[in-house]
């Protein structure tokens, strides 16, 4: 059974700080993996998907990896602003299920 | 329409009440899911509709949760009898296709949330 993970479940830091918030998996067979971010009141807002076969994806300060072998995502924040303060989730599909399962996430929070 | 729109962006119910959640998925996306999401909690997967197939009904909690979908337009959540654990976020998303469909085209996976319907069940 698929087991999402995401390691720390809060994070404070100061703003202008370079972060990794980190993301496992129990079962490597995965189809893709996403990462979203959960501001409160506006649902949740896809950032990056990395298909099985990729090892990272970038998106302006942004950039997620993806280990499959290790069972391991982790997405990096480069000089974070207090903007980026939010809920970030990962998603992982499996290899033939249509279901995306979700970590509880981490709440990451940037400190002016 | 430009994003996924939900309504009612909250609703206020008695237990017992039966409640309906609308979602309007983005223009030409063929796959929609149904997520829950309880104070403090992961996402909950609840229901995933793509295209005229038979919906993947297997996250519905209870025989009291239904949903509908008409073509690749609005879907309706029904609640029926309301109970206080149903109280939670619902959300909705839509994807131009759904889970191993999307061949290289990567994007074609992305997931797009509404905003979610907040249901407090007194």
């Amino acid at each position: 059974k698929q087991e999402v993970t995401q390691i720390p479940a809060a994070l404070s830091v100061p703003e202008g700080e370079n972060l990794v918030l980190n993301c496992s998996f129990t079962d490597s067979a995965i189809y893709n993996l996403q990462w979203f971010r959960q501001d409160p009141g506006k649902g949740l807002t896809s950032l990056l998907l990395i298909q099985s076969s990729q090892r990272e994806q970038t998106s302006g300060r942004l950039n997620a990896s993806l280990d499959k072998s290790s069972g391991r995502s982790t997405l990096y924040i480069a000089a974070s602003q207090p903007g980026d303060s939010a809920t970030y989730l990962c998603a992982v599909r499996a290899g033939n299920n249509r279901k995306l399962i979700w970590g509880l996430g981490t709440s990451l929070a940037v400190n002016p | 329409g430009a994003g996924v729109s939900q309504s009612p962006s909250n609703k206020v119910t008695e237990k017992g009440k039966d409640v309906e959640l609308r979602c309007d998925p983005i223009s030409g996306h063929t796959a929609l899911y149904w997520y829950r999401q309880r104070l403090g909690q992961g996402l909950e997967f609840l229901i995933y509709f793509q295209g005229n197939s038979a919906p993947d009904k297997s996250g519905l909690p209870s025989d009291r949760f239904s949903a509908e979908r008409t073509g690749e337009s609005v879907s309706t959540l029904t609640i029926q009898r309301t109970q206080q654990e149903d109280s939670a976020v619902y959300l909705c998303a839509s994807s131009l296709v759904g889970g191993g469909l999307a061949g290289a085209y990567s994007g074609a996976n992305v997931l797009t949330f509404g905003a979610g319907s907040r249901l407090t069940v007194l």
